[in-house]
């Protein structure tokens, strides 16, 4: 199984400033046939059931606002929410689509300073 | 407007049966995989499993295999997971979620809660 993984466990980042998570997968995501990595990111508030950010790596969904971006390439990626929000405190999760079992990282909890 | 309406938890003894529901609609069910995904209280999201259009491939996560079925209904937008000898590590929210890209899940339910629980 490719195992996910990602850090900071936890972060609290001041209104209006930039918050960072990273993520490794055990083993490549990218797809060399179409040079894709099948890598997605999901945002979970209490409560609720998670909502898709990105999927490809790097493309945002649409209805996504644009403070949040997502990049990297085969193992290593980083999803950026360049000015945070209060709407913004949330869980996010990485997860691979390359192999089965699909497989999330642990999360990220992000809230505010 | 695409909805999943996933039913079915409760409480069930460990060693005991549940089947778990999800209602679709707002878009062509028959064309979509969908997939099952948990999460134990506090802890992170977990695929469980999931089945083809037509329901002719279905693949599971090695600790559901032969305790858990994935099925459709694609006349009646529905899907399910039968959920047999369960166990204290089984409990968890089960999401049902729509698969538009080879494993991008792009609509959640809102989820059923399992425990097991003697």
């Amino acid at each position: 199984d490719i195992v996910m993984t990602q850090s900071p466990d936890s972060l609290a980042v001041s209104l209006g400033e930039r918050a960072t998570i990273t993520c490794k997968s055990s083993r490549s995501v990218l797809y060399s046939s179409n040079n894709k990595s099948y890598l997605t990111w999901y945002q979970q508030k209490p409560g609720q059931p998670p909502k898709l950010l990105i999927s490809w790596a790097s493309t945002r969904e649409s209805g996504v606002p644009d403070r949040f971006s997502g990049s990297g390439s085969g193992t290593d990626f980083t999803l950026t929410i360049s000015s945070l929000q209060a709407e913004d405190v949330a869980v996010y999760y990485c997860q691979q689509y390359y192999a089965t079992p699909r497989t999330f990282g642990p999360g990220t909890k992000v809230d505010i300073k | 407007e695409v909805q999943l309406v996933d039913s079915g938890g409760g409480l069930v003894q460990p060693g005991g049966s549940l089947r778990l529901s999800c209602a679709a609609s707002g878009f062509t069910f028959s064309t979509y995989w969908m997939s099952w995904v948990r999460q134990a209280p506090g802890k992170g999201l977990e695929w469980v499993a999931n089945i083809k259009q037509d329901g002719s491939e279905k693949y599971y996560v090695d600790s559901v295999k032969g305790r858990f079925t994935i099925s459709r209904d694609n006349a009646k937008n529905s899907l399910y997971l039968q959920m047999n000898s369960l166990r204290a590590e089984d409990t968890a929210v089960y999401y049902c979620a729509r698969d538009k890209d080879f494993g991008v899940f792009d609509y959640w339910g809102q989820g059923t809660l399992v425990t097991v629980s003697s």
